[in-house]
């Protein structure tokens, strides 16, 4: 069955910090990748999607990902956090191209500390 | 503006008293999904639907029904809601299923069964 694995469930880090969050997926044909981001008491926001084209993802907020086809991994950055970014971020990622329901991972608590 | 709602945002009920939540969007969207968010498990979809009077089981559908007759809307029905549904609850809706396709997301139903 296809699983999305993030690596870290939960990760502290000061203001200025830079950020790697890990996303992997077993799936071995097209997919369609996400990242979505869950601020305290809100619902999930698309932060950035990778369909095709350029691996280098660039989303809202200055967040970035990158898709790397060869580790399956689509691993979210940011090169300076703020206190703002504190909020839960889900890796999704939808099998099949075009076919599929998205699979999420388990989700990455960050909390930045002022 | 474009949302996709949900109702009632707070519930807490007994064990076995039936209860709905309800799900409307105003995108026109063909593809809606219900998923349950637990912590540590991330996201697991219940059940979605196509379109009208096309649904189908997602992966943790026991112990829930849902039905489309209209295209805006997408309830979740718990017949007789148990201690283990209780959970946080997020519709979802999309243009079409396909992997192009950003998913919307309600702000959440928090469910409690006593």
């Amino acid at each position: 069955a296809q699983s999305v694995s993030q690596h870290n469930h939960h990760v502290i880090l000061s203001e200025a910090a830079s950020l790697e969050l890990g996303c992997n997926y077993s799936y071995g044909g097209t997919v369609n990748l996400f990242w979505y981001v869950q601020y305290p008491g809100q619902h999930l926001q698309l932060l950035l999607k990778y369909f095709s084209g350029d691996p280098l993802v660039k989303g809202i907020k200055g967040f970035e990902a990158e898709f790397i086809k060869s580790k399956f991994s689509f691993n979210l950055r940011k090169p300076s956090v703020q206190w703002s970014d504190t909020a839960e971020y889900f890796c999704a990622v939808k099998p099949g191209g075009s076919q599929g329901n998205l699979i999420f991972g388990k989700g990455t608590k960050l909390s930045v500390k002022p | 503006e474009a949302q996709v709602t949900q109702n009632p945002r707070y519930l807490i009920t007994v064990t076995g008293k039936k209860l709905t939540v309800t799900c409307s969007q105003n995108m026109n969207h063909e593809y809606m999904s219900w998923y349950r968010q637990d912590p540590g498990l991330g996201l697991r979809q219940i059940y979605y639907s196509m379109n009208v009077e096309v649904t189908d089981k997602g992966d943790v559908p026991e112990g829930y029904k849902v039905s489309r007759k209209e295209k805006r809307n997408f309830p979740l029905i718990l017949e007789s809601p148990s201690p283990n549904q209780t959970s946080l609850y997020f519709c979802a809706s999309s243009l079409r299923q396909g992997g192009y396709n950003e998913q919307f997301f309600g702000p959440g139903t928090r469910l409690t069964v006593l």
